[in-house]
C-alpha cells in the first residue's frame, strides 16, 4: 500500500455542485494531516489543516477518519476558481520533516 | 514577507551540462526542503536541511545530484552532469520548528528541461 494514496481524477464537476474526495494513508501512527492546493504551473499552497474533530473553512470541510485511515475534503457550491489539483499531505512524525505528499486529485469545475 | 525565492524560473540545458538551482528560504525558517515534481511521480522529497545541516538525502536520485546550504538564507541544488530524465519542476520549501503541523511554504519552482 502506498504511503498516501489519492484518486488522480480528473473530477469534472458543474459549477455550484458539491464535490468530495478522499485520501488514504498507510501509517496508522501519522499525527497531522493537511490539504494543499496546486494551480496549473504553480507551487503548492496550504489550503487547510485537518483536525481530528473535522473542521470547516468557508465552503471547504475536512474530515479525518483514523479508524479507516483516510481524510476527506468536501467543497460546497463549487466555483470555477476551485479548479486545481488538491494534494493530500500526511505527517508521520511530529516535526516538519515527516511530510508525505499524495500525487493529487485533479478537479475541473465546468461552467 | 518575500516568501521563498527560487532562481532561475526556467532552465533549458543540454545533456551533460551542469545545472545549479538556487533557493532563499523565508527568514527565520530553520527547515529547508528540495522537492522534484513530475507527472509520473508527483512530488518527491530529494533532501532536507535543519539549521543548515543536511538531515536526510535518501531521496537524491544518484551521485549526480548534490545540495548545499552554506548559511541560513541560501541553498543550492546542483546536477552534474544533467540528463534528459532530470527534466522536472524543482521546488524549494521552508518552514519552522513550530511543533507538529508546521505548514510548508513553497517557492515558485524552477522548470528544468534537459535536451
Amino acid at each position: 500500500r502506498k504511503e498516501v494514496e489519492q484518486d488522480p481524477g480528473p473530477f469534472n464537476v458543474p459549477e455550484g455542485a458539491t464535490v468530495a474526495f478522499n485520501c488514504t494513508y498507510s501509517n496508522s501512527a501519522s499525527q497531522s494531516f493537511f490539504w494543499y492546493r496546486q494551480d496549473c504551473r504553480k507551487e503548492p499552497k496550504l489550503l487547510m489543516s485537518v483536525y481530528s474533530s473535522g473542521n470547516e473553512d468557508g465552503r471547504f470541510t475536512a474530515q479525518l477518519n483514523r479508524a479507516s485511515q483516510y481524510i476527506s475534503l468536501l467543497i460546497r457550491d463549487s466555483k470555477l476558481s476551485d479548479s486545481a489539483t488538491y494534494l493530500c499531505v500526511v505527517n508521520k512524525g511530529g516535526g516538519a520533516d515527516g511530510l508525505t505528499f499524495g500525487k493529487g486529485t485533479h478537479l475541473i469545475i465546468q461552467p | 514577507d518575500a516568501g521563498v525565492i527560487q532562481s532561475p524560473r526556467h532552465e533549458v540545458t543540454e545533456m551533460g551540462q551542469e545545472v545549479t538551482l538556487r533557493c532563499k528560504p523565508i527568514s527565520g525558517h530553520d527547515y529547508l526542503f528540495w522537492y522534484r515534481q513530475t507527472m509520473m511521480r508527483g512530488l518527491e522529497l530529494l533532501i532536507y536541511f535543519n539549521n543548515n545541516v543536511p538531515i536526510d538525502d535518501s531521496g537524491m536520485p544518484e551521485d549526480r545530484f548534490s545540495a548545499k546550504m552554506p548559511n541560513a538564507s541560501f541553498s543550492t541544488l546542483k546536477i552534474q552532469p544533467s540528463e534528459p530524465r532530470d527534466s522536472a519542476v524543482y521546488f524549494c520549501a521552508s518552514t519552522w520548528t513550530g511543533g507538529k503541523g508546521s505548514p510548508l511554504h513553497f517557492g515558485n519552482g524552477t522548470r528544468l528541461t534537459v535536451t
